[in-house]
């Protein structure tokens, strides 16, 4: 196990709603990242936070927003729910606000389905 | 347009023998090349990461091979196991981000 605990595991919300998905990151690690991950595919970056700072964001709408705390836990908040957003969420921990250049380490992940 | 290009047709291999993964990618230059093992309905689980200076990086029955020219990584597991069936994930870094490939299925038959 990594360490990286998500809550909830599972969610089902209906088209409109809002959802707020929670991470807690490994001991000692100062970074979070949320990825998105549909069926058959792989991960796509939303953004990530360091020291509680967004510092980096890709290509998703200002619905899927953030927050990291003094603990350098983290939730993951998607306003107004769209079916396209049913997908496995994916939270990472690493060291030193980079994880291109080190390992992340991945929480088991929160299946959201809007129906 | 920039592309992450893994075979997504399962790849079965027979217990024993070496599995070959291919990442190839095209308008990027990343600096670093990671690979990753996904199980389903788990996060992904670090396997290796070479950096653009290194030509091929090992772990136990692990290698990598990072060829920047080609534009392409090799991903390797020698006397491959049932266990390691799952879904193997390369992703690179660009503008300090990490982008994936789709993944590849790998079967290892006993």
């Amino acid at each position: 196990e990594t360490g990286v605990t998500q809550s909830p595991t599972h969610l089902i919300k209906t088209r409109g709603q809002q959802v707020t998905l929670r991470c807690s990151s490994q001991s000692g690690h100062n970074t979070v990242s949320w990825y998105q991950q549909a069926l058959g595919q792989g991960p796509q970056f939303i953004f990530q936070y360091y020291r509680e700072e967004e510092n980096g964001r890709g290509n998703f709408p200002p619905r899927f927003s953030g927050l990291q705390f003094p603990n350098y836990s983290s939730e993951l908040n998607v306003n107004a729910l769209e079916l396209d957003d049913s997908a496995l969420y994916l939270c990472a921990s690493s060291l030193g606000g980079r994880t291109e250049n080190t390992e992340a380490f991945f929480g088991q992940g929160t299946r959201l389905t809007v129906v | 347009s920039q592309k992450i290009e893994q075979n997504s047709e399962a790849l079965n291999i027979q217990e024993g023998k070496t599995a070959t993964l291919t990442c190839n990618y095209t308008n990027y230059s990343p600096a670093y090349l990671q690979w990753y093992r996904q199980d389903p309905g788990r996060g992904p689980v670090f396997l290796l990461l070479i950096r653009e200076n290194e030509k091929e990086k090992r772990k136990e029955r692990l290698k990598v091979t990072f060829d920047t020219t080609l534009k392409q990584s090799l991903f390797h597991i020698t006397a491959s196991q049932p266990a390691d069936s799952a879904t193997y994930l390369c992703a690179l870094d660009s503008n300090y981000q990490l982008i994936w490939g789709a993944g590849t299925k790998l079967i290892i038959k006993p």
